[in-house]
């Protein structure tokens, strides 16, 4: 079954425009992650923040993290119309044997 | 220098068919997976395995078969292929070890139609 939920399915923005994308889960995790894939491509990861982690940076992204709350967020500033893709949280969920569960992604469009 | 390679990218087969999907890895990775990702978009874990043991097997139908016959290498056989098994399937791998976690490397994907 499908760990994460993830908010808004579906997000169109304007270049230069900060995106926010939210995923929210049901158990207790290790560490969450968020992947981007690009229209007929793999998934590329883009950021891991570990369970006693609230908040992290990297580049133009920036995760955050409530474990009490199990949600996180995906912040992507200033964006560019390469970063038209959909985005994906996973969860390394505890007690499980070594495997990500993944959220139902978020599908982000940046037009000029 | 990729890093998990999956062969063939693209495969058209017919119903009933028996078609195997391979799998690479060159980052000294000791677990490796199979992901199946439908027309929605969902992604799915169908097998897991660490040092060539299968440690996870997502109540996958038994036409699928996984076989791993070394830490760098994990390939799935499909039997008898339905329309059903239209998907990507993507292979992934990752370093176990930390108790906090690490990152899961994807391939390219391979989009299998049944037709």
């Amino acid at each position: 079954s499908q760990q994460g939920e993830e908010d808004p399915q579906a997000l169109s923005i304007q270049e230069g425009e900060n995106a926010t994308m939210n995923c929210s889960y049901k158990t207790s995790i290790n560490n969450l992650q968020w992947y981007r894939q690009n229209s007929g491509r793999g998934l590329v990861h883009l950021i891991l923040i570990r369970s006693n982690e609230r908040e992290k940076h990297s580049g133009r992204l920036r995760v955050t993290l409530d474990t009490s709350k199990k949600s996180s967020s995906l912040l992507i500033t200033a964006s560019r119309a390469a970063d038209t893709a959909s985005y994906f949280c996973a969860t390394d969920d505890t007690g499980t044997a070594s495997k990500l569960t993944f959220g139902t992604g978020t599908r982000l469009q940046v037009t000029l | 220098d990729t890093a998990v390679s999956q062969t063939p990218k693209y495969l058209v087969t017919q119903m009933g068919n028996d078609k195997s999907i391979k799998c690479e890895q060159n980052l000294g990775h000791d677990t490796m997976y199979w992901y199946k990702q439908d027309s929605k978009k969902f992604l799915k874990i169908m097998f897991s395995y660490n040092n060539k043991e299968l440690i996870i097997n997502e109540t996958v139908p038994n036409r699928f078969s996984p076989k791993s016959p070394d830490k760098a290498h994990l390939n799935l056989h499909i039997n008898s292929l339905e329309l059903g098994d239209s998907a990507v399937y993507f292979c992934a791998s990752r370093r176990q070890g930390s108790p906090s976690g690490n990152t899961i490397y994807f391939g390219e994907g391979s989009w299998l139609t049944v037709v």
